[in-house]
C-alpha cells in the first residue's frame, strides 16, 4: 500500500486566495483525520470523519475552513479566503476502529500564505 | 477532556546513552497509546502502539511501557545514536472511533 497520500506537498499562495488540500487515505480505513501543526500550538485536530461522515469539526478555526469526504478514498480541506495566520503544516491521517490499529499519517502539506 | 503531557520538552544526551521519555495522560480509560517520531520538516512515523490491555511493546532498541492506572507511558531508547535525533510524540485514543490526542513532544538530540 502506498500509505496516506497528500497533495500538494508545498503550497505558497497570496492572502485572499482559495486553497484546497487533498488526501487519499489507506484503502480499507474507515476513519480520516485532518490535523494542523504549528510551532506555537503543536498538533491540533481540525476535523475527523468516520465512514465518510463528518463527526466532529469543532477544531475548524473559522468558517473559512471546510472539509469534505465525498467517498472512502478522497477528502479535501479548503480554506477560502486564506490568511497569513493559516500558514502551517496540514496533515491527514487514516485508521481503522480497532484496538490493535494505529494511525498512519501522510507526509503533510506545508502551506505558506503571503 | 483527555490531556497528554510529555516531559522533558527537550533532551540532549551523548551517543550510547540509554534514555527514557515520559508521557502522562489525564483520563486512564484509554483505547490505545501510540508513540511517533517526527524528523524536522517531515511527517509522523509510527514507532509503537500499545493496546489498553498490554503493558509494553518492543521494537529493536525501543521499548514502550504503559501503566493505565497511573496514566503514564514511557519510551525507552537503548544505546542511543545520532540518528535517533528527532521529536518524539505520544498520543492516546479514548475509543475506537475518536481521534488521537497528542502531547507536545520531546525534542531529542543525540550528540556524537
Amino acid at each position: 500500500d502506498a500509505g496516506v497520500i497528500q497533495s500538494p506537498r508545498h503550497e505558497v499562495t497570496e492572502m485572499g486566495q482559495e486553497v484546497t488540500l487533498r488526501c487519499k487515505p489507506i484503502s480499507g480505513h474507515n476513519s480520516l483525520f485532518w490535523y494542523r501543526q504549528t510551532m506555537m500550538r503543536g498538533l491540533e485536530l481540525l476535523i475527523y470523519f468516520n465512514n465518510n461522515v463528518p463527526i466532529d469539526d469543532s477544531g475548524m478555526p473559522e468558517d473559512r475552513f471546510s472539509a469534505k469526504m465525498p467517498n472512502a478514498s478522497f477528502s479535501t480541506l479548503k480554506i477560502q479566503p486564506s490568511e497569513p495566520r493559516d500558514s502551517a503544516v496540514y496533515f491527514c491521517a487514516s485508521s481503522m476502529g480497532r484496538r490493535n490499529y494505529g494511525y498512519t499519517f501522510g507526509s503533510g502539506t506545508r502551506l505558506t500564505v503571503v | 477532556k483527555q490531556e497528554v503531557t510529555q516531559i522533558p520538552a527537550a533532551l540532549s544526551v551523548p551517543e550510547g546513552e540509554n534514555l527514557v521519555l515520559n508521557c502522562s495522560f489525564t483520563d486512564s480509560a484509554i483505547y490505545n497509546l501510540q508513540w511517533f517520531r517526527q524528523d524536522p520538516g517531515k511527517g509522523l512515523t509510527s514507532l509503537l502502539l500499545i493496546q489498553s490491555s498490554q503493558r509494553e511493546q518492543t521494537s529493536g532498541r525501543l521499548n514502550a511501557s504503559l501503566d493505565k492506572s497511573s496514566g503514564r507511558s514511557t519510551l525507552y531508547i537503548a544505546a542511543s545514536q545520532p540518528g535517533d535525533s528527532a521529536t518524539y510524540l505520544c498520543a492516546v485514543r479514548d475509543s475506537g472511533n475518536t481521534p488521537l490526542v497528542f502531547g507536545k513532544g520531546t525534542r531529542l538530540s543525540v550528540i556524537a
